[in-house]
């Protein structure tokens, strides 16, 4: 398709299991960001990818979150011992380049429920 | 780190009127973004502002990029129902690919 692909859209787990989360970018787009968005808040940075590496992952909450790119194309979010704090909708954007502007075309988003 | 907040948190309008969002970073930015989203939907990209004092213009809206490069509006003239979401403003830093996104602006037209 020719926008960016999120799956699962909704994701209903037990407290301390284990998720995956899938971002496909837009064909071409080297940049990858993952953003994690409560009701009512905005969107807060997770990690952002330039081609296969993390080049920034400050915004990962703790060591239960993970995220990769082997590729250059397709991420993974993973998630560890969920707790239900992690309940939110995670969102996946990407962007065409390796310059600091560029806007941000974002997926549809992954509403995880943990309950 | 850095802090991108947006005032006020919630407007309502009756249609016709304007409204303006003010955002607010905590560092110099080298650029800022803006992006509106629907309720149920994902956020959408608007603008871009580089240049410090730099004005654009969409039809009813006007955005603007402070002179220090730390802070930004969004005008909307004559707001209609369409307008209807939330807005957010987004900074990057020189140097930097992170995106922060600002606190947004839940925007309510009443007809």
């Amino acid at each position: 398709g020719a926008g960016v692909s999120q799956t699962p859209s909704n994701k209903v787990t037990e407290k301390g299991k284990y998720v995956e989360l899938r971002c496909d970018p837009i064909s071409g787009h080297t940049a990858l960001y993952w953003y994690r968005q409560s009701l009512g808040q905005g969107p807060e940075f997770l990690i952002y990818f330039q081609g296969t590496g993390a080049a920034d992952d400050s915004g990962l909450p703790n060591d239960r979150f993970f995220a990769v790119r082997p590729e250059g194309s397709v991420s993974t979010l993973k998630i560890q011992r969920t707790e239900r704090g992690d309940s939110a909708v995670y969102l996946c954007a990407s962007s065409i380049g390796q310059s600091n502007t560029g806007e941000l075309f974002f997926g549809e988003g992954s509403r995880l429920t943990v309950l | 780190g850095q802090q991108v907040m947006q005032i006020p948190q919630y407007q309502h309008v009756q249609e016709g009127e304007d409204f303006t969002t003010y955002c607010n970073s905590s560092t110099t930015l080298s650029n800022i973004q803006w992006y509106k989203q629907r309720p149920g939907g994902h956020p959408v990209f608007l603008i871009q502002l580089v240049k410090s004092g730099e004005v654009k213009k969409q039809k009813r809206l006007t955005f603007q990029f402070g002179e220090a490069k730390k802070n930004s509006s969004l005008h909307i003239t004559a707001t209609q129902t369409t307008d209807v979401g939330t807005y957010f403003c987004a900074g990057r830093r020189g140097g930097y690919q992170k995106v922060t996104f600002g606190t947004g602006t839940k925007l309510q037209v009443i007809p």
